[in-house]
């Protein structure tokens, strides 16, 4: 099946540093990438949808300037997730449609654990 | 009401034992239900996928869609404690770049 590469896969940082997210689609191109945040315990919340060339767009109550998302390539998305605190502690983890159809299948990077000191 | 609605369990089942997870949903628009598995601290991981209602085969695992009722549901056949993890259902309406809606996930345990 198709792959999407995330990296790191946890980092620990200071408060109030950046910490940035790679999401890459390994064998397809991804028009569209998403990115969700998930709580313990908790399901995927959508946080922004990716789409390349373009702008991001993001769920409500999600800041925009506070995580930056670029998606320069058909295969690349990042997540800046700009002067952290400890309550952006979480998972996140990126996703990638395989194509443009509406029926293509949504594949998960591995997610990566953020820890705010 | 929430879009999706998942049992998050916890629940327990000897090995050999059959798994019936469920999901409900209250939007009428989705078209498209998943189901993945999520292990601990990783990516979900796809496992089944299914279009409108009908049921689909896929060695130990079924899944089942009944529109009428906004109900699926993913059957585990012959359960293993390798099938021990978190399944997650998600769903879409289906309009292009249209993300998944997730159920909480069921954290399943299946003891040897």
């Amino acid at each position: 099946g198709a792959v999407v590469s995330q990296h790191p896969s946890w980092v620990i940082c200071k408060s109030g540093t950046s910490v940035k997210i790679e999401c890459r689609s390994l064998d397809f191109q991804a028009t569209t990438m998403f990115w969700y945040r998930q709580f313990p315990k908790q399901s995927l919340m959508l946080m922004a949808t990716s789409n390349e060339g373009s702008k991001a767009t993001y769920e409500q109550g999600v800041e925009k300037d506070k995580f930056l998302i670029n998606h320069a390539s058909l295969t690349l998305s990042t997540l800046t997730v700009t002067s952290a605190h400890p309550e952006d502690s979480s998972f996140y983890i990126c996703s990638a449609r395989a194509g443009n159809r509406v029926d293509e299948k949504l594949f998960f990077g591995s997610g990566t654990q953020l820890s705010v000191l | 009401q929430k879009e999706v609605e998942q049992d998050p369990g916890p629940l327990s089942v000897p090995e050999g034992a059959i798994v019936s997870l469920n999901c409900t949903y209250s939007n009428s628009a989705f078209q498209y239900f998943m189901w993945y598995r999520q292990y601990s601290r990783k990516g979900p991981e796809l496992l089944m996928y299914t279009y409108s209602s009908g049921n689909k085969e896929d060695g130990r695992f079924t899944a089942q869609v009944d529109k009428s009722s906004k109900y699926i549901s993913l059957f585990i056949r012959d359960s293993q404690p390798s099938d021990s993890a978190t399944y997650l259902c998600a769903m879409s309406a289906g309009q292009a770049g249209t993300a998944l809606i997730f159920g909480k996930g069921t954290t399943l345990s299946v003891s040897s």
